[in-house]
């Protein structure tokens, strides 16, 4: 997307280790960052959101961390496993958080999780 | 539970042809978005209706692609005529309501144009 930036393309890891990746938007008015999951052949699906109201949230092995000052989103998976491989993708709204719901995404991130 | 459906799941067709795919969203879901994803790229949203009217087709070819969601439940996006490029995977996806929010991904129908 126009206004999403995500790093890195593609990340290695052995298990057990922890995956972060890194995503930046240029609206300080976007309010909504959700995370996608999408595994080899299948569709995306979310994992984990957050909206501008906290800094933090939690789901058992993964976090979201988001700084508005700096305007960046952060994915963290502690405690990786290979089923964990697969892409990721961050997206945010356009426009300073459209009300129609439209999403702006990243490129991806394949994460590798080598056993 | 509840998923979004889309047919077919691949299709090949020569350029200059028509294709059309099909999408039915997650039953009650008002807002219905189609997204086209090219290979390692995330998905870019083509259309989004909310019920049966567009909300957003700003990134719509629309000499060639068009859209509809005539009762507002199922959709249909079409080509015509397709050409090498449009080759990518046309994702939709469906949503509870306006605003921002979980949004629910079919599987996809792979396109190839030769």
């Amino acid at each position: 997307g126009e206004n999403v930036e995500q790093h890195p393309s593609t990340l290695s890891v052995q298990e057990g280790d922890s995956a972060v990746i890194k995503c930046t938007y240029s609206d300080s008015a976007s309010n909504y960052f959700p995370w996608y999951k999408q595994e080899l052949g299948k569709r995306p699906q979310l994992i984990i959101d957050i909206r501008s109201n906290v800094g933090e949230k939690k789901d058992q092995r993964i976090a979201v961390t988001l700084n508005k000052t700096a305007k960046h989103f952060s994915l963290h998976i502690t405690e990786t496993q290979p089923e964990d491989s697969a892409v990721y993708f961050c997206a945010a709204p356009p426009n300073g958080g459209s009300t129609l719901g439209r999403l702006y995404f990243g490129r991806g991130t394949q994460l590798t999780v080598w056993p | 539970e509840a998923e979004v459906a889309q047919s077919p799941r691949y299709k090949i067709t020569e350029k200059s042809q028509a294709v059309a795919f099909w999408c039915d969203p997650i039953s009650g879901h008002a807002t219905l978005y189609w997204y086209r994803q090219i290979l390692g790229q995330g998905p870019e949203l083509l259309v989004q209706f909310q019920d049966e009217s567009v909300v957003d087709d700003s990134q719509l070819p629309k000499d060639r692609f068009s859209a509809e969601r005539l009762k507002g439940v199922d959709s249909t996006l079409k080509i015509q005529p397709a050409e090498l490029g449009d080759s990518a995977m046309y994702l939709c996806a469906s949503s509870l309501g306006t605003g921002t929010g979980e949004q629910y991904f079919g599987p996809g129908t792979r396109l190839t144009v030769t």
